[in-house]
């Protein structure tokens, strides 16, 4: 079982949509959460962290259950700029490395 | 832009051989992680650099080596290429050996032939 896992999609969404993505992880003792954004062909680039209350960021809302190990991504009112690679990525322990394990991103393409 | 540069951006390189690629980490940032990115993959963590030594490693074998030098910069070398290495190579830096939150290099591009 991998680490961390994804639905790579491609999701096809219209402008205006809301799109949801979502992540499994295995290690129950993972203590930090988080979604990167990767452009083709470009560097992966922190989106936001995703804490146990939920956090949310304009149009984005990443939600994390620590109970089913399951962290989850929002984006509300797509916008074609938003199309990209979107990676959950999991902090495992030991807590005391900033080692982060990726999942295999989720693809998505936002139409006119 | 993140502050943290690596180089070469692309490199060709023939199977067998050796190869070296180097990072830059951000100003005031003491802590150097490598990753591979396959093709349709997500970065896979190759090791981590802190204090000039290596602070965990991940998955690969021994021909992938490492060093961190006293300004904090850090080298990858890769021994004995195999067609499998080519991918590209991240580089991320971080304030403090156990802070997350991770700025990446543009990456080097390495094609093995």
């Amino acid at each position: 079982r991998k680490e961390v896992e994804q639905d790579p999609g491609p999701f096809n969404v219209p402008e205006g949509a809301t799109v949801a993505f979502n992540c499994t992880y295995s290690n129950s003792a993972s203590q930090s959460f988080f979604w990167y954004r990767q452009d083709c062909r470009k560097e992966p680039k922190l989106l936001m962290s995703v804490y146990s209350s939920g956090n949310e960021d304009g149009r984005f809302t990443a939600q994390l259950n620590r109970a089913s190990q399951y962290i989850s991504l929002l984006i509300r009112d797509s916008k074609l700029s938003d199309s990209a690679t979107y990676l959950c990525v999991v902090n495992p322990p030991p807590s005391n490395t900033g080692k982060l394990i990726f999942g295999q991103g989720t693809t998505l393409q936002v139409k006119p | 832009e993140t502050g943290v540069t690596q180089s070469p951006t692309h490199l060709i390189k023939t199977r067998g051989q050796q190869v070296t690629l180097r990072c830059s980490s951000q100003s005031g940032h003491n802590t150097v992680s490598w990753y591979q990115q396959a093709l349709g993959q997500g970065p896979q963590f190759i090791f981590q650099y802190y204090r000039e030594e290596e602070n965990g490693r991940g998955n690969f074998p021994p021909r992938f080596s490492g060093l961190q030098f006293p300004n904090y910069s850090s080298e990858l070398n890769v021994n004995a290429l195999e067609l499998d290495d080519s991918a590209l190579y991240l580089c991320a830096s971080t304030l403090e050996v156990s802070n997350t939150e991770a700025f990446f290099g543009q990456g080097t591009r390495l094609t093995v032939v």
